[in-house]
Order: C-alpha cells, then sequence, then structure tokens
C-alpha cells in the first residue's frame, strides 16, 4: 500500500514571497504520478499541478513548480511571488501508472494536508 | 465547463436517518469517484465507477453504504442508519478513462459536509 506523508501541519508565507511545501511518499512501484491538489476555504478542490514518475524534468505550472527526488521519494511544491490568493490547505497526492500490478490505476492517495496562510 | 455538481452542500440528520447525495460528473466523463474526507485529514477512497459499473470499493464502504450510477452520468452515494462517524465532507470527482500510457486528472465538486447529531 502506498503512504503520503505532510510534515508541515501549517505553514505562512508573505505576499509575494516563495514557499516550498514538503512531501514524501512510500511505494514499491517504479511507475506513477504524483499530484498537489488546493483546497481553499469552503471550496472545491483544484488540480494545482502533476509529475510523471517516469519524467526526470520536474513539472512547473506558471509560479507552481515541483522539486521531485524519485530516488528520495520526495515531491515538495514550491509557491513563488505567493499571493493572497493562494492561502487554502495544500494536499499531495499519490497514483499507480495506468496498468499498475492490482488493476489500482484509479485511486488517488492523499496526504492530511498543508494549511497555507499567505499574508499581507 | 459547468464542473462537478454536489447536492446538497450541506445535510444535517439524526443519528439512525438515512441520507442520499446525489453527484453529477463532467458531462463527457466517464469515471466517477467517491471520497470521504474527516476534519484533519486528507481524502480518502470509497469507491469509483466506469459508465454504469461500480468496479471497486474500498473496506471503508461498510454494508450501509451503498453507491449507484445508474444510467452511467449522475450517481447517488446513500448512508444508512447513520452513526456520529459518519460525519464528514463526502466528495465526488470525475475524470476520462485512462489512456495506455497517460493518465488523466480528476476534477472534484465542492462536496456534500455531513453533520450526524
Amino acid at each position: 500500500a502506498q503512504t503520503v506523508t505532510q510534515s508541515q501541519p501549517e505553514m505562512s508565507v508573505q505576499e509575494a514571497e516563495t514557499v516550498t511545501l514538503s512531501c514524501t511518499y512510500d511505494t514499491s512501484e517504479s511507475n506513477y504520478y504524483l499530484f498537489w491538489y488546493k483546497q481553499p476555504p469552503s471550496r472545491q478542490m483544484i488540480l494545482v499541478i502533476r509529475q510523471e514518475a517516469y519524467k526526470q524534468q520536474n513539472a512547473t505550472e506558471n509560479r507552481f513548480s515541483v522539486n521531485f527526488q524519485k530516488a528520495a521519494k520526495s515531491f515538495s511544491l514550491k509557491i513563488s511571488d505567493s499571493q493572497l490568493g493562494d492561502t487554502a490547505m495544500y494536499f499531495c497526492a499519490f497514483m499507480k501508472h495506468v496498468g499498475g500490478a492490482g488493476g489500482s490505476n484509479y485511486k488517488l492517495t492523499f496526504g492530511k494536508g498543508t494549511l497555507l496562510t499567505v499574508n499581507p | 465547463d459547468t464542473g462537478v455538481s454536489q447536492n446538497p452542500r450541506h445535510k444535517i440528520t439524526k443519528r439512525g436517518q438515512n441520507v442520499t447525495f446525489r453527484c453529477d460528473p463532467i458531462s463527457e466523463h466517464n469515471r466517477l469517484y467517491w471520497y470521504r474526507q474527516t476534519l484533519g485529514q486528507g481524502p480518502e477512497f470509497l469507491t469509483y465507477f466506469q459508465n454504469e459499473a461500480q468496479l471497486e470499493k474500498s473496506r471503508l464502504l461498510s454494508d450501509r453504504f451503498s453507491a449507484e450510477r445508474p444510467k452511467g452520468s449522475f450517481s447517488t452515494l446513500e448512508i444508512q442508519r447513520t452513526e456520529q462517524g459518519d460525519s464528514a465532507m463526502y466528495l465526488c470527482a470525475s475524470s476520462l478513462v485512462p489512456g495506455r500510457s497517460s493518465n488523466q486528472p480528476q476534477h472534484f465538486g465542492d462536496g456534500t459536509r455531513l453533520s450526524i447529531l
């Protein structure tokens, strides 16, 4: 079974600064996907960024980028130029690659989340 | 893009009552997922459908829980004889079927927050 660990329950950052959220995971799979989802207060969960494990290049989406260290099973999220609207709970999630053993290529396994507050 | 829609947004009920939630996925999405999120935790997988077929159920889904997707479009999640421990946010997500070498992201609804008195 896969596990996802987010060791920072809460973090805060000043507007316009950079913040990094940590995520580690445990799996015996070699092919998988990793995701960061954002859940603003009382609003729906939104996909921020995703990474295929077979790709060495780190994914980027505008102000969001990841540092994927496959050997260390680490998948951190960096948010540059933080904005007030970035205030949210951030979840790291894991999914086996399509066609993985056991056919469990659909289920997202989430960490407990990191509450990020961006201060003006 | 109307997104994933869930109704109701909030449900308060007495212990022992039955409740039913509805999820309308993004129209072209053939996969539909249910997750449960308790306070301070990340979402936990409950079950998923591909079209009308329910293909997997988590051990979290006791026999008091039943989910349907009768025509492969909307889905309902029913909880019978509710218990205090059922209080949670119930999230629905939908996606396209992943390809051989690609992944299709799951799009989430706003969730239904269930409170058991």
